[in-house]
């Protein structure tokens, strides 16, 4: 079945390590996003890849790098990671120009500790 | 993006039919209505989105007013697996930030 793989499905972190979390879609869409959810703070975008090659900044990006190196990868990685960091992570994917809606994996939960 | 207002909550009888309301009155002509819905622990999923012409498909129908400032989403005969938080959100195509507000949890009850 076509669609979004998030690996791993939790982890729990010492703070301080550092963390990538990997996400692989097989839709060759050409945009994906992270984003993260909390409690109370609903769905925020961390950051976004509208082409191979290219990153942006979404609304809650310190602490938390990108890399686009071709269309199907799009990893999400923790420096040095810290507490406030702890969330579920949900990637996702879009064909840009077309309208069509986004497809989401289903999370990783991480807990820094 | 244009803000979008959504009850917090809604109850629904299994087998009924589920009417979600969306306002969006500040909405602008190029933008969309898209609806999404999460189930408890999983990823949000599409459900549907249209310009201004009501849309169907195997999900849910969306009903569009003609002046675009409100919408409902329609689930035709509710199961108690679509209980979730149902997001209404506004956006012009291209635009990356898709932007969730608290959305309408929906319980379904037998």
């Amino acid at each position: 079945i076509a669609g979004i793989t998030q690996a791993p499905t939790s982890q729990i972190l010492a703070a301080g390590r550092r963390m990538t979390l990997r996400c692989t879609q097989d839709m060759r869409h050409n945009a994906m996003y992270w984003y993260r959810q909390d409690l109370g703070l609903g769905l925020r975008l961390i950051h976004y890849s509208n082409t191979a090659g290219t990153t942006g900044k979404g609304e809650v990006p310190d602490g938390y790098s990108v890399s686009r190196a071709n269309t199907d990868d799009f990893p999400l990685t923790l420096a040095s990671a810290v507490p406030s960091q702890t969330s579920v992570y949900f990637c996702a994917s879009s064909q840009e120009g077309t309208g069509n809606g986004y497809t989401f994996g289903s999370g990783t939960r991480l807990t820094v500790v | 993006d244009a803000k979008t207002t959504q009850p917090t909550s809604m109850d629904c009888a299994e087998g009924r039919a589920a009417n979600l309301p969306c306002n969006h009155s500040t909405i602008s002509g190029n933008e969309y209505v898209y609806w999404y819905r999460q189930i408890h622990s999983q990823g949000p999923q599409y459900i549907i989105h249209g310009l201004k012409n009501n849309e169907t498909n195997e999900m849910a129908s969306l009903i569009i007013t003609e002046d675009r400032k409100s919408s409902t989403l329609i689930l035709p005969h509710a199961t108690l697996r679509d209980t979730a938080v149902y997001y209404c959100i506004v956006r012009v195509v291209d635009d990356y930030k898709l932007s969730f507000g608290a959305g309408t949890t929906v319980t379904v009850r037998a």
